[in-house]
C-alpha cells in the first residue's frame, strides 16, 4: 500500500517554462489537495479537489491550474514558472464523512521546486 | 479566514525533558485540531488529534489539551528521545465538504542527546 504517490521529488525550471506535478493515491479517498510549503510559513492550500470531477481555489492559487484525472490523480501544472513559486510541493488526500472516515490528511513525500 | 498561530518556531530540549508547543486560533467554528509531524525529507504525518467536546487526549508520551474558550491548544511529549526531533504543526479544521485545514507555523524541535 503505497499511499500517496509525488512525482518528480526534485526539479529545477527557468523563469517562464512550464511544468506538471503529479500525484496518485491508492487509498479510495475522495479529497485531494495540493499545498506548498516555504519557511515560516507552514502549509498553505493551492488547490483542492473535494471529489471527482470537481476543483476548487485554495489560498494560494495564482500561477497555478489542477486537474483531477480521475478518482485517484491529481496533477498539478505550472504554466509559466516564476521565482516566488520556489518551494517544496505536497500533494495531500482524504477520506470524507460520506466514506465514514476521519478528517486524517494522508501527505506524499513532496516535491522540492526551484525556479531560476 | 481562519488564522493559526504556532509558538515556538524553534525548540531545543535535553533528551527526557518534556517539550510544549502552544498554538492559538481565530475561528470559533473550527471544531478539529490535528497535530503533524513531519521529518527530514518527508511529508508531514498526523500523530495525534483532537475534536472539540473533549479537553484533553493522550497517546503515550504525546498529550494534547484544547481550552475552547480561549481558542488555545498545545502539544506536550515527556520522555522526549532523539527521534522526537522533526517539525510539528498545528492545525484547526472547520467543518465542510473538504479538509478546510489551517496549518501553523511549524515548530522544529530538538532533542539532544
Amino acid at each position: 500500500n503505497a499511499g500517496v504517490t509525488q512525482t518528480p521529488k526534485f526539479q529545477v525550471l527557468k523563469t517562464g517554462q512550464s511544468m506538471t506535478l503529479q500525484c496518485a493515491q491508492d487509498m479510495n479517498h475522495n479529497s485531494m489537495y495540493w499545498y506548498r510549503q516555504d519557511p515560516g510559513m507552514g502549509l498553505r492550500l493551492i488547490y483542492y479537489s473535494a471529489s471527482e470531477g470537481t476543483t476548487d481555489k485554495g489560498e494560494v492559487p495564482n500561477g497555478y491550474n489542477v486537474s483531477r484525472l480521475n478518482k485517484r490523480e491529481f496533477s498539478l501544472r505550472l504554466e509559466s514558472a516564476a521565482p516566488s513559486q520556489t518551494s517544496v510541493y505536497f500533494c495531500a488526500s482524504s477520506a470524507t464523512k460520506f466514506q465514514g472516515a476521519s478528517e486524517k490528511l494522508f501527505f506524499g513525500s513532496g516535491t522540492q521546486l526551484s525556479v531560476l | 479566514g481562519e488564522n493559526v498561530e504556532q509558538h515556538p518556531s524553534t525548540l531545543s530540549v535535553q533528551e527526557g525533558d518534556s517539550a510544549v508547543i502552544k498554538c492559538t486560533y481565530s475561528d470559533s467554528a473550527s471544531n478539529y485540531f490535528p497535530w503533524y509531524k513531519q521529518e527530514l525529507g518527508k511529508g508531514p504525518q498526523l500523530i495525534i488529534d483532537i475534536r472539540s467536546n473533549v479537553g484533553e487526549k493522550k497517546d503515550q508520551r504525546i498529550a494534547v489539551t484544547l481550552n475552547k474558550t480561549a481558542k488555545h491548544f498545545s502539544l506536550h511529549i515527556t520522555e522526549t528521545q532523539p527521534e522526537d526531533s522533526a517539525v510539528y504543526f498545528c492545525a484547526a479544521s472547520i467543518p465542510g465538504g473538504y479538509q478546510k485545514v489551517t496549518f501553523g507555523t511549524g515548530t522544529k524541535l530538538q532533542v539532544i542527546p
